[in-house]
C-alpha cells in the first residue's frame, strides 16, 4: 500500500530564504509525482510534474527533484517570497489498470515579509 | 481554454439526505478523478472516471457513486449523508494518456457541510 509522507508539517522563514520541502512514499512503482500549491479554501494548483523516468523538473524559482529508488522527492524554491504562503502538496500516481492518486498531508509554509 | 469547473461551490444538507456533485473537465481530457478532502484525512481518493468507464475506486463506502458522461462531465453522489461527510469535494480532470505526463488540474471544488 502507498504511503506518502511529508517534512516538515509546517514551516515558518523570513523573506528571501531558499528552502527544500521532502517528500517521501513507500513503494517506488509510481507512473508520475506532482507537486501542487493550495491556498486557505481553495482547489489545488500544479507547481511541476515528474515522469517516474525523470531526475528533476524546473519552473522558475521551483525546482522538484525525484529519486525513485530511495522513494524520495523534494521541492526547492529559491528566494522565497509571502506570495510563497500556501499548503504544498505532494502527490504519487499510479497507473494500476487505472490512475490512482496518492497525497501527503502537506506542508504549510509561511513566509515573512 | 476554460478550467475545470465544478458546481455547486457551497452546498448544505441534512443528515440522512443525498446529494450530487458535478464537474466539468477541461476541454478534450476524458479522464476525471475525484477526492475528498478533511482537516484529519486530509486529500483522499474517491474515484477516477476514463471514458465513461470507473477505472479506480478509492476506499470508501457504497454510499460514494459517481458517473462520467460522454461528454467527460462527471458527477459524483452521496446518498444518507452523515456528519463525517462534511469537506471540500475536489474535481481533477486530465487527458487520461499513459506516457507518463499525464498532469491532473484541479477545480475549484464544492465545500458541503452536512448539519
Amino acid at each position: 500500500k502507498q504511503e506518502v509522507t511529508q517534512i516538515p508539517a509546517a514551516l515558518s522563514v523570513p523573506e528571501g530564504e531558499n528552502l527544500v520541502l521532502n517528500c517521501s512514499f513507500t513503494d517506488s512503482a509510481i507512473y508520475n509525482l506532482q507537486w501542487f500549491r493550495q491556498d486557505p479554501g481553495k482547489g489545488l494548483t500544479s507547481l511541476l510534474l515528474i515522469q517516474s523516468s525523470q531526475r528533476e523538473q524546473t519552473s522558475g524559482r521551483l525546482n522538484a527533484s525525484l529519486d525513485k529508488s530511495s522513494g524520495r522527492s523534494t521541492l526547492y524554491i529559491a528566494a522565497s517570497q509571502p506570495g510563497d504562503s500556501a499548503t504544498y502538496l505532494c502527490a504519487v500516481r499510479r497507473n494500476t489498470g487505472g490512475f490512482k492518486t496518492i497525497f501527503g498531508a502537506g506542508t504549510r509554509l509561511f513566509v515573512k515579509a | 481554454k476554460a478550467g475545470v469547473t465544478q458546481t455547486p461551490r457551497y452546498l448544505i444538507k441534512t443528515r440522512g439526505q443525498q446529494v450530487t456533485l458535478s464537474c466539468s473537465p477541461i476541454s478534450g481530457h476524458r479522464s476525471v478523478s475525484w477526492y475528498q478532502q478533511t482537516p484529519g484525512q486530509g486529500l483522499q481518493f474517491l474515484f477516477e472516471y476514463f471514458s465513461e468507464t470507473q477505472r479506480n475506486k478509492g476506499n470508501f463506502p457504497g454510499r460514494f457513486s459517481g458517473r462520467q458522461f460522454s461528454n467527460s462531465r462527471s458527477e459524483m453522489n452521496v446518498s444518507t449523508l452523515e456528519l463525517g461527510d462534511s469537506a471540500l469535494y475536489l474535481c481533477a480532470s486530465s487527458l487520461g494518456s499513459s506516457g507518463g505526463t499525464d498532469t491532473q488540474y484541479f477545480g475549484p471544488g464544492t465545500r458541503l457541510t452536512v448539519l
